[in-house]
């Protein structure tokens, strides 16, 4: 399996654009999540979703941000506008349901700069 | 809400053994989990605790003392690529929500 695949590696854009990062989950894997890391904040957990549903968006900053889950095989965590503090890496990863559920796979991240 | 602590730096020498602890606060709990992450990379688990006690894969074990809200992980025999930092993390008792806590920086030095 090629692992989580996220789209672009690196995005600058200036402040006020949209941005849209992207996400292909592993197949098979039933749970994806939106993760923000900064030096300040860590690891935060923006949203999650669980066969393609929203669970839990109350870590995404403001309504500023939107994520959305299609299909299984396909997400996206969309910023419009944006802003120079939205200056980050977004990680998105996956996990099976059942047996292996505790193990998140992670994708290589979208750094992130917003000027 | 849920709350982890764990050192923010450790520094050990090649070869040693180097404890990593964590403490966690929640209003439920399911699991404790490690990751690895290098500079530059993504997170990559390293082990799950469910149950008290230790699990141990090759080089690096885990703890888990539920009563006591801590666990560890212990890295033995340290290498040079060991360096990175290591995030303990907790899910939720709805076993989905993966909260990490703020990392710590292991350096190895030879």
């Amino acid at each position: 399996d090629a692992g989580v695949i996220q789209s672009p590696r690196h995005e600058v854009t200036e402040m006020g654009q949209e941005v849209t990062l992207r996400c292909k989950p592993i197949s098979g894997h039933n749970s994806l999540f939106w993760y923000r890391q900064t030096m300040m904040r860590g690891l935060e957990l923006l949203i999650y979703f669980n066969n393609n549903v929203p669970i839990d968006d109350s870590g995404m900053p403001e309504d500023r941000f939107s994520a959305k889950m299609p299909n299984a095989s396909f997400s996206t965590l969309k910023i419009q506008p944006s802003e120079p503090r939205d200056s980050a890496v977004y990680f998105c990863a996956s996990s099976p349901s059942g047996t292996g559920s505790e193990k998140l796979f992670f994708g290589s991240g979208t750094q992130l700069s917003v000027l | 809400g849920q709350s982890l602590e764990q050192p923010s730096e450790v520094t050990a020498v090649e070869g040693a053994i180097v404890q990593i602890n964590c403490t966690y606060q929640t209003s439920g709990f399911y699991g404790l989990s490690w990751y690895q992450q290098h500079d530059g990379g993504a997170p990559t688990f390293l082990s799950y605790n469910a149950l008290d006690g230790l699990e141990e894969t090759g080089r690096f074990s885990s703890f888990l003392s539920r009563s006591d809200s801590y666990g560890y992980l212990l890295l033995q025999e340290l290498q040079m690529k060991d360096s990175a930092s290591y995030f303990c993390a907790v899910r939720d008792p709805g076993g989905f929500k993966t909260i990490f806590g703020a990392g710590t920086r292991l350096f190895v030095k030879a």
